[in-house]
């Protein structure tokens, strides 16, 4: 089945920085992939879709200039938090949907990322 | 605007206690519905994909089934190791590039 790798699992960083998450689909090409934010004990609530070679699109209420979205290549979408402040301390989740197998394996996530703002 | 729900939030069970969660849901053209479990602080794990009222899918002790309202997941006989948020999510047909709506889960619990 269809991979997809997270990077890092777990990241903490001072206020006011900016942190870097990456989502590699490892078997496949994706041309759309999907950031999701999930707080404790809740669901995924999506925050853009990433499609490679334009700009994200975003859902309503999420700041497009702090959460910036790169997905420069066909197996790589990048979500980069800016000038981070505790608020912004979540569990973030990137998805990919690999165009044939999708219809067997539906959308693969990747194993997420705890982010903590201190 | 797509929509789901789910029920029950949370359900106990005894090891070897069968029982059935609920997803309800309404879409504008349904193009697929999916069952994921989620462990504590990992992604979720793609489970089953229904596309059609009346479509039903089979692993080990799990069973989805679909209604042009509603899908189930059956747990026969659920052990210790079936505790996990199961989630719901729908693709709608009004939805640009594929995006999912998700319900907010159950918690299952399976005691020994």
């Amino acid at each position: 089945g269809a991979v997809v790798s997270q990077h890092p699992s777990r990241v903490i960083c001072k206020s006011g920085t900016s942190v870097k998450i990456e989502c590699r689909s490892l078997d496949f090409q994706a041309t759309t992939m999907f950031w999701y934010r999930q707080f404790p004990k809740k669901s995924l609530m999506l925050m853009a879709t990433s499609n490679e070679g334009s700009k994200a699109t975003y859902e309503q209420g999420v700041e497009k200039d702090k959460f910036l979205i790169n997905h420069a290549s066909l197996t790589l979408s990048t979500l980069t938090v800016t000038s981070a402040h505790p608020e912004d301390s979540s569990f973030y989740i990137c998805s990919a949907r690999e165009s044939l197998l999708g219809a067997l394996y539906g959308y693969t996530f990747g194993s997420g990322t705890r982010l903590t703002v201190v | 605007e797509d929509q789901v729900t789910q029920s029950p939030e949370a359900l106990r069970l005894q090891e070897g206690e069968s029982s059935s969660l609920n997803c309800s849901y309404t879409v504008s053209g349904l193009r697929g519905l999916f069952w994921y479990r989620q462990d504590p602080g990992k992604g979720p794990e793609f489970l089953f994909t229904l596309y059609s009222a009346g479509e039903e899918k089979e692993k080990e002790r799990l069973k989805a089934t679909l209604t042009k309202k509603e899908s189930f997941l059956h747990i026969t006989a659920p052990k210790p190791e079936d505790s996990a948020t199961y989630l719901c999510a729908v693709r709608g047909g009004g939805t640009s590039y594929g995006k999912l709506t998700f319900g907010q889960g159950t918690i299952l619990t399976v005691h020994p």
